[in-house]
């Protein structure tokens, strides 16, 4: 199992720019999260998915928008980029009311200039 | 609402010597409370985790931590730090009635030294 991975690892964008970023689990999960860590703020939850065809706003979601495609994948939007948006965004994913830890991806490290 | 604090940024500690690394939380509910560590341009690892019973639970890496319910604290520790114990702690909590998200602390640096 590759477990959860992302796409792509490192990007460089300029202001106004939009991208994709892109999430994959292969475990089975219901659930999956979209986080960004920023340096003396820990992590922080941008949406989640709880279920296939559900999303809800974390607590930093202004500027973002993603789409749960199928129980696998949970992709994150931006759609017009700003400095303030650069960081380290990672995807998660658990399984309710089996194992309550999340498993993380290794992170996409997004520059906007 | 819930919350973490991680009171320290970092830790230094002398390897072979016994490490804490604090938290305290806050929930309305039972709390669910997890340990992750993040190694340099890594992703965040699991350590472990408390959800009911016994008040010192024990995960990878030699780590633990003790659940203390009348202070709201989970301390992960260590009896002997390793230099490969270096890395980036964080804590995180939820509320353990239905469905919620993981709250994390700011995180604290563990830095072990030779």
């Amino acid at each position: 199992n590759a477990g959860v991975t992302q796409t792509p690892k490192f990007q460089v964008l300029k202001t106004g720019q939009s991208m994709t970023l892109q999430c994959a689990q292969d475990m089975n999960h219901n659930s999956m999260y979209w986080y960004r860590q920023d340096p003396g703020m820990g992590l922080r939850l941008i949406y989640y998915s709880a279920s296939e065809g559900t999303t809800d706003k974390g607590e930093v979601p202004n500027g973002y928008n993603v789409s749960r495609l199928n129980k696998r994948e949970f992709s994150l939007r931006l759609e017009s980029a700003a400095p303030s948006q650069t960081s380290v965004y990672f995807c998660a994913s658990r399984n309710p009311g089996q194992v309550p830890e999340q498993f993380f991806g290794p992170g996409t490290r997004l520059t906007v200039l | 609402a819930q919350s973490v604090a991680q009171p320290e940024d970092q830790v230094n500690v002398a390897e072979g010597n016994p490490l804490t690394v604090k938290c305290t939380y806050s929930v309305s509910g039972n709390p669910y409370l997890f340990w992750y560590v993040q190694y340099p341009n890594r992703g965040l690892q699991f350590l472990l985790k408390y959800i009911t019973g016994d008040n010192l639970v024990k995960g990878s890496y030699g780590f633990e931590a003790e659940f203390n319910k009348s202070q709201t604290s989970f301390h992960l520790k260590k009896p002997s730090a390793l230099v490969s114990d270096s890395a980036l702690y964080f804590c995180a909590v939820r509320d353990g009635i239905g469905y919620s998200t993981l709250t994390f602390g700011k995180g604290t640096m563990l830095l072990v030294s030779p």
